[in-house]
């Protein structure tokens, strides 16, 4: 089967730096993406990555090891807007895009 | 410039009625994607477009669920004879289709779908 696996719940508070890890395991792959979306709201595009090594876009960053079936995304100094749900989703083989079941990330004062 | 939009935001049905759901793809944007999410869950991929084809339903549930996008723009998601279990936001998603299988998606606001 297809699965991606990521933790449910992430605690962090204002300023600080979390990492929220992706492993998958999918039949056929192109890349990870990682989506954010506050509830009620619509999953927005944070990354992509296709390749191996670090991708930066502002305060945050995106990680991916193919070879480890592996990847995470790094939230830089955070605020409290960046509570909200963070997906990982694989481009798989195919059109077929697999999300995760999400992490819900909590900032704290 | 206008992103994705779909209507109604809010469906409510009984069980066994037919529903259709409407999604307005950003201008130009050839390829255009449907999943479903249930609460507390990931999207889950149904379907995805590349112009007026389907190139890949393989995530469409069983047959009572069918979409179209007749020229290569608006697309509808219809739901025949609807059960207690589709209930779900059904999102809608378009990308530029130029970068192939690279591309952003970009997500509409969804609709909600409850059946009774």
């Amino acid at each position: 089967g297809q699965s991606l696996e990521q933790p449910s719940e992430v605690t962090a508070v204002e300023g600080a730096i979390v990492q929220i890890n992706c492993t998958y395991q999918t039949s056929g792959f192109y890349g990870l993406s990682w989506y954010q979306q506050h509830d009620g709201g619509a999953p927005t595009f944070l990354s992509y990555n296709a390749l191996d090594g670090l991708e930066e876009t502002g305060r945050f960053s995106s990680f991916l090891s193919r070879s480890d079936s592996y990847g995470y995304l790094l939230l830089q100094e955070l605020q409290m807007k960046d509570s909200a749900s963070y997906f990982c989703a694989v481009l798989t083989g195919g059109f077929k895009t697999i999300f995760g079941a999400g992490t819900r990330l909590f900032v704290k004062a | 410039g206008a992103g994705v939009s779909q209507t109604p935001s809010n469906k409510v049905t009984e069980k066994g009625k037919y529903v259709e759901l409407r999604c307005d793809p950003i201008s130009g944007h050839t390829a255009l994607y449907w999943y479903r999410q249930s609460l507390g869950q990931g999207p889950e991929f149904l379907i995805y477009f590349q112009g007026t084809g389907a190139a890949d339903d393989s995530g469409l549930p069983n047959d009572r669920f069918f979409a179209v996008r007749p020229e290569g723009s608006v697309s509808t998601l219809k739901i025949q004879r609807t059960e207690r279990g589709d209930s779900a936001v059904y999102l809608c998603a378009s990308s530029p289709g130029t970068s192939g299988r690279t591309d952003t998606q970009y997500f509409g606001p969804g609709t909600r779908l409850t059946v009774l």
